[in-house]
């Protein structure tokens, strides 16, 4: 089935400076990808939807200069965490879908902790 | 209210059991309904992908849609330990759209 691989899987980095998480689709193009957020025993808060080739669309309450997605290819979206600050440590799952296929596959998660 | 509703639990079986995991949602254009798997600190894992209403059986998992009373169902036969996780429901629109998920359901399936 669709893989996605999204690295790296856990990062702890010092507050004011800045974090990239990559998603990658191992077999197959993602037009679209999407970025969710999860805190502990709580349900995925999508942060943005990136598209290929153009701006992502982010949800409401979402800061795009905070949280600066990039989708150069059809295969890779990147998540950086621009200025971390301890509040924004937290799960983050990016997700994507194959068209020739059914569902959406998510990847493994990166755990973030801003100390 | 939210779009996805979902029990939280925790929901507790003995092994072997019949378990039931249900969702309720309110956007009636919602066509696609997914159920995921999580397992702690891990990505969520794709088990059952539904279109419209009817049921979808795969292995000891069943998935039911009734798009007449928005509602959705998960079984899972024969429970096992290993199928402690929590589940997500999930709907979308259209296919690529945007999911929304409902707030997951922790089951703890003991031995």
């Amino acid at each position: 089935g669709a893989v996605v691989s999204q690295h790296p899987s856990r990062v702890i980095c010092k507050s004011g400076t800045s974090v990239k998480i990559e998603c990658r689709s191992l077999d197959f193009q993602a037009t679209t990808m999407f970025w969710y957020r999860q805190f502990p025993k709580k349900s995925l808060m999508l942060m943005a939807t990136s598209n290929e080739g153009s701006k992502a669309t982010y949800e409401q309450g979402v800061e795009k200069d905070k949280f600066l997605i990039n989708h150069a290819s059809l295969t890779l979206s990147t998540l950086t965490v621009t200025s971390a600050h301890p509040e924004d440590s937290s799960f983050y799952i990016c997700s994507a879908r194959d068209l020739a296929g059914d569902g959406y596959t998510f990847g493994s998660g990166t755990r973030l902790t801003v100390v | 209210q939210k779009e996805v509703e979902q029990d939280p639990g925790p929901l507790s079986v003995p092994e072997g059991a019949i378990v039931s995991l249900n969702c309720t949602y309110s956007n009636s254009a919602f066509q696609y309904f997914m159920w995921y798997r999580q397992y702690s600190r891990k990505g969520p894992e794709l088990l059952m992908y539904t279109y419209s209403s009817g049921n979808k059986e795969d292995g000891r998992f069943t998935a039911q849609v009734d798009k007449s009373s928005k509602y959705i169902s998960l079984f899972i036969r024969d429970s096992q330990p290993s199928d402690s996780a929590t589940y997500l429901c999930a709907s979308a629109l259209n296919a690529g759209n945007m999911l929304t998920f409902g707030g997951g359901t922790r089951l703890m399936v003991k031995p």
